[in-house]
């Protein structure tokens, strides 16, 4: 199976501390998504790339909230300073349209 | 986007058919209404899309109303693997950036 793979699936950090998560898109996959979601909420958009190209961003995205596409294939999201509110799930999906495709998240703890 | 409707929750018997509704007064012209639903634990999986006329995959069925001011999405015969949170989104065609924009959903309790 060649779905959307994220990493870790889980990561406990303390508050302060920087973490980065990676996303493995379906490799045909031009566009990719970084979404936000906390418990018993729908995903929260943060990003997207429309190949090595970040087209948007969130509102939600603050300073402290980078994500990088290098070469139109996999995808990091770094948070620096993690501060307690920034526990969620965060999500990853891709798509050359409709539908979107999504990993199966990692869960971000911060302690 | 337009913002839709759901209810929180809803429970059904397993093996009987499962209808879930989604209200989108302010649906316009360009908005394709989508379905996904998401697994506990897992991320969320595309289910189904239309824009006027109702529509049917080996998932589900689509049923829109004719002022596609709301829809329903239809789960033939409800299976315990079908207990999952649904959610019904508006995506405007004209949106290049396919950037949906996602409510509450609905939490589909399955009783065996």
């Amino acid at each position: 199976d060649t779905g959307v793979s994220q990493d870790p699936r889980h990561k406990i950090t303390k508050r302060g501390q920087n973490v980065t998560f990676r996303c493995d898109p379906i490799s045909e996959h031009n566009r990719l998504y970084w979404y936000r979601q906390t418990l018993g909420q729908g995903p929260e958009f943060l990003t997207y790339f429309q190949n090595e190209a970040q087209l948007e961003k969130s509102r939600l995205l603050s300073d402290r909230f980078s994500a990088e596409r290098p070469k139109g294939s996999f995808s990091t999201l770094e948070i620096q300073r993690t501060e307690q509110g920034d526990s969620a799930m965060y999500l990853c999906a891709s798509g050359r349209g409709s539908p979107l495709h999504f990993g199966n998240g990692t869960r971000l703890t911060v302690t | 986007d337009a913002k839709t409707t759901q209810p929180n929750s809803m429970e059904s018997n397993e093996e009987e058919p499962v209808h879930l509704p989604c209200n989108h007064s302010t649906i316009s012209g360009t908005d394709y209404i989508h379905w996904y639903r998401q697994l506990p634990s897992q991320g969320p999986e595309y289910v189904i899309h239309g824009l006027t006329s109702n529509v049917n995959n080996r998932m589900a069925s689509l049923a829109i109303a004719e002022d596609r001011k709301s829809s329903t999405l239809i789960l033939h015969r409800a299976t315990l693997r079908d207990a999952a949170v649904y959610y019904c989104i508006l995506r405007d065609v004209m949106d290049s950036n396919y950037q949906l924009i996602w409510g509450a959903g609905t939490k589909l309790i399955i009783k065996p």
